[in-house]
């Protein structure tokens, strides 16, 4: 399985901010997916990043409050913007391979 | 459309005593089921999978789960928990050329004491 890395690990940001998280993966992968997880609650699909295309957001999420940027197929961003208090949970990315997806260690995001 | 229940929102029990944790889904097309293991401040690790083949899947620290089509089920058990099996258990499906999306139940909390 490919090894993903994510930064930050966590931050505390100030309402009204943005923050951008990065993920990157050790191997070429073409489907990249964000997540987030609210406290106490389970994983919920932001959007998929394929390389080359726009990200295709859930339903509930859009692109100007979480702009994806997939420049590579090692490489994923995902900025959480004009972020309130509500926006504080757990974001991770993930990669699929062999029918599986294999998630990053998480970004643990509170906003004041 | 597919969903994932997972009745038991904490499962408690003792060290050395066994456990499962249940999944039940429902989707009218071919499935892929999956265990992920979410340990406190961690993010998931894949526990166990069944793509196709043996409805019985077995992962390296103990846990098995086995699907069952008519029951719409991948429950999760084993036969004797250690304290460092204290974790929250995610079931999750996905379905054949859906694009690897996946779809997570609420989540199991297993709570071993001693």
């Amino acid at each position: 399985s490919a090894v993903i890395s994510q930064k930050p690990s966590r931050d505390i940001c100030q309402r009204g901010t943005s923050l951008t998280i990065q993920c990157q993966v050790d191997s070429q992968v073409t489907m990249m997916f964000w997540y987030r997880q609210q406290p106490g609650q389970s994983l919920t699909l932001i959007a998929t990043a394929n390389q080359g295309s726009e990200a295709t957001y859930e339903s509930g999420f859009v692109i100007d409050k979480f702009p994806i940027s997939r420049p590579n197929l090692t490489f994923s961003t995902l900025t959480v913007s004009n972020m309130s208090p509500e926006d504080s949970s757990i974001y991770l990315c993930s990669v699929a391979g062999d029918e599986t997806q294999y998630f990053g260690p998480g970004t643990r995001l509170l906003v004041l | 459309a597919q969903s994932v229940t997972q009745l038991d929102s904490q499962v408690p029990v003792f060290e050395e005593a066994p456990v499962e944790l249940r999944c039940n889904y429902s989707s009218s097309v071919s499935v892929y089921l999956f265990w992920y293991v979410q340990y406190p401040n961690q993010g998931l690790q894949l526990l166990l999978k069944y793509l196709s083949g043996s409805t019985l899947v077995e992962s390296i620290n103990g846990f098995e789960a086995e699907f069952n089509k008519s029951q719409t089920s991948f429950h999760l058990r084993k036969p004797s928990v250690h304290i460092s099996d204290t974790a929250e258990y995610f079931c999750a499906v996905s379905f054949t050329g859906g694009g690897n999306k996946l779809t997570f139940g609420t989540g199991t909390q297993l709570k071993v004491e001693l």
